[in-house]
């Protein structure tokens, strides 16, 4: 049983246009969640968190959403680059049980 | 540097042998965790160790057995039990205080068994 859905195994956008990347949730216990980008062969690395009493956090080019009673949350990329091609994973933590989606293969074309 | 260490990084195994990954860290984290990638599956949670001498499974536990003897390590057997452990292997560490952390992974074990 998946309790983090990422539905869109891929998505392409052009350079310089935005980048939307979505994720649902099935447990209501899940209290912080977190964006992690993924290089082929590497370990993926951290991108951008949100705790549950906020639905906004923004870092830079990076944005993700939350909303509670959907159970959904995004993460948005603005403007894409080239260099932002890589596998996304949608983690949600509760108590330190972190659990992840299945991931999206953003590619952004030059 | 701090960091993870996972190791070996490529590792093939017969059918039937028990195999152990090994995972350490000098981040000071208390929590530390294996997951297992599989084309088109996403990180599966095998199990995770919040503190020393105690752990958890996760989704996919059967076949697989862990200890925490130290803070620093983490070791993972794959036994003769998993039915598919060709796979690669993720380890991680979590940092921050109860809750709000996020993961540090290792480079990954890619193991295959022939």
């Amino acid at each position: 049983d998946q309790q983090v859905k990422q539905n869109s195994p891929s998505l392409s956008v052009q350079e310089g246009r935005i980048s939307i990347l979505n994720c649902d949730y099935t447990n209501s216990m899940f209290d912080y969640f977190l964006w992690y980008k993924k290089y082929p062969a590497e370990g993926p690395t951290f991108l951008i968190s949100i705790s549950s009493i906020k639905d906004k956090n923004e870092d830079g080019r990076f944005t993700v959403f939350l909303n509670k009673s959907a159970k959904h949350l995004s993460l948005h990329i603005v403007p894409s680059q080239p260099g932002d091609s890589a596998v996304y994973f949608c983690a949600a933590s509760a108590n330190n049980d972190m659990r992840f989606g299945a991931g999206t293969r953003l590619t952004v074309k030059p | 540097d701090g960091g993870i260490t996972q190791s070996p990084k490529y590792l093939f195994r017969k059918e039937g042998q028990n195999v152990t990954l090994s995972c350490e860290q000098n981040l000071n984290h208390d929590a530390m965790y294996w997951y297992r990638q599989d084309p088109g599956q996403g990180l599966r949670l095998i199990y995770y160790s919040q503190i020393v001498n105690d752990f958890q499974k996760g989704d996919i536990a059967e076949g697989y057995s862990v200890s925490r003897e130290k803070k620093e390590s983490f070791p993972l057997t794959v036994t003769s039990a998993q039915k598919n452990p060709t796979a690669f292997y993720l380890c991680a560490s979590l940092s921050g205080g109860q809750r709000t952390g996020e993961l540090f992974f290792g480079e990954g074990s890619r193991l295959t068994v022939l």
